[in-house]
């Protein structure tokens, strides 16, 4: 199975700050590589697919990139509504695992 | 608009069986890939099974020969059949589409507990 490591787990930032979430791989995928926000009590909604490709409406703020085991996720000018859990996950190869999750609280 | 529409959650004792129901509207259910995730209270997510356009299905090893994942394409509605249920599959269950999740639906709350 492929494991799906985050960091930081947590993180505390303030409105308008850069946020750097990173999803190491413990293989490498190419790019089947997706990212997910999920605020408390709501399903997850899906940002990123294809390590860097923008899910249609969300914010340009949001951004993907990486490549076989190494993708970061990147929020720029944070704003209140981005602060909740974040979760990458692979789809190269099966079972489809996530990582442990990221939460982003305010500073 | 893709919208997705879990029912059939509930209270179940060990050993027991449920099947949630996932209503798909928006796009074509046969040919897509349709998942079911599923969030323990609390924890993170984890994949349970997918199911091809052309049929093929795999599934998680926690619920492998336990759960089935089917499919009405006239009904565009997915399914998952569960049994042997144990206390550990106590969680939420969203469906979803694609192999990279891109659509949700709300979930649907299954709770087992003797």
């Amino acid at each position: 199975d492929i494991q799906m490591t985050q960091s930081p787990s947590s993180l505390s930032a303030s409105v308008g700050d850069r946020v750097t979430i990173t999803c190491r791989a413990s293989q490498g995928i190419s790019n089947y590589l997706a990212w997910f926000q999920q605020k408390p009590g709501k399903a997850p909604k899906s940002l990123i697919y294809a390590a860097s490709s923008l899910q249609s409406g969300v914010p340009s703020r949001f951004s993907g990139s990486g490549s076989g085991t190494d993708f970061t996720l990147t929020i720029n000018n944070l704003q209140p509504e981005d602060f909740a859990t974040y979760y990458c996950q692979q789809y190269n190869s099966y079972p489809l695992t996530f990582g442990g999750g990221t939460k982003v609280e305010i500073k | 608009e893709v919208q997705l529409v879990e029912s059939g959650g509930g209270l179940i004792q060990p050993g027991g069986s449920l099947r949630l129901s996932c209503a798909a509207s928006g796009f074509t259910v046969s040919s897509s890939y349709m998942s079911w995730v599923r969030q323990a209270p609390g924890k993170g997510l984890e994949w349970v099974s997918i199911i091809y356009s052309g049929g093929s299905a795999f599934y998680a090893d926690s619920v492998k020969g336990r759960f089935n994942i089917y499919r009405d394409n006239s009904k565009s509605t997915l399914f998952l059949q569960m049994n042997s249920l144990r206390a550990e599959d106590t969680a939420v269950y969203y469906c979803a589409r694609d192999r990279y999740f891109g659509y949700w639906g709300q979930g649907t709350l299954v709770t087992v507990f003797s």
